[in-house]
């Protein structure tokens, strides 16, 4: 089955510089690779994804970039603010196992003013 | 704006008890699916539920656990006879169905056993 790996598990940035997430996975099917922000005791939500069928994505200060050849893909935040601070996790699915996501192991990202 | 809701917010139960999680997904979606989240930890895949049946399911849903949606608008899971281990956040999603479309998320249910 799939299996998702993800790193660093913490990343501490200075507010206004850049972040990135990295994220690897084992399933060469997979196909649809979203990332979710958690906030403290708050559930996952969606703030950007990726098909397979692309290698980039932006939107405004978030980007993700996928290479389907090394089966791994990144989440870039430009330009960091005290409210992007939370848990970033990637996930993974395909249509083969009914789009159940699969999950990274979490990063927590801690922005210093 | 729709949102997936969950009830309880937060449920104490004794060991060896059962209980029943509640989610009530966006009206118009089609796919459903748990998961959990065991604190400070991942989320993980439970279950996923399409045409009133199971689509998938995780080795963690063992014959401990059961999902049920038995009104059309109600999405539950059961877990027979709890353990310590169950302790966790879980998560009900919904989707529209289809291709890579956006898993909604609510707000969790936190287990606590005792």
């Amino acid at each position: 089955g799939e299996n998702v790996e993800q790193h660093p598990s913490t990343l501490s940035v200075q507010e206004g510089d850049s972040a990135v997430i990295k994220c690897t996975y084992s399933d060469s099917a997979s196909n649809y690779f979203p990332w979710y922000k958690q906030e403290l005791g708050k559930r996952p939500q969606l703030i950007i994804d990726i098909r397979s069928n692309v290698g980039e994505k932006k939107d405004q200060r978030i980007a993700v970039t996928l290479n389907k050849t090394a089966k791994h893909f990144s989440l870039h935040i430009t330009e960091t603010q005290p409210e992007d601070s939370a848990v970033y996790f990637c996930a993974a699915s395909s249509s083969g196992s009914n789009y159940q996501l699969i999950w990274g192991a979490g990063t927590k990202l801690i922005i210093k003013p | 704006e729709p949102e997936v809701t969950q009830t309880p917010s937060h449920q104490v139960t004794q060991m060896g008890q059962e209980v029943i999680l509640r989610c009530v997904p966006i009206s118009n979606h089609l796919y459903f699916y748990w998961y959990r989240q065991i604190l400070g930890q991942k989320v993980e895949f439970l279950v996923s539920f399409y045409n009133n049946e199971i689509s998938e399911k995780s080795e963690i849903f063992d014959d401990q656990f059961s999902v049920e949606r038995p009104d059309g608008s109600n999405f539950t899971l059961k877990i027979r006879s709890t353990k310590l281990e169950d302790s966790a956040m879980y998560f009900c999603a919904s989707e529209t169905g289809g291709a890579y479309n956006e898993q909604f998320f609510g707000p969790g249910t936190r287990l606590t056993v005792l």
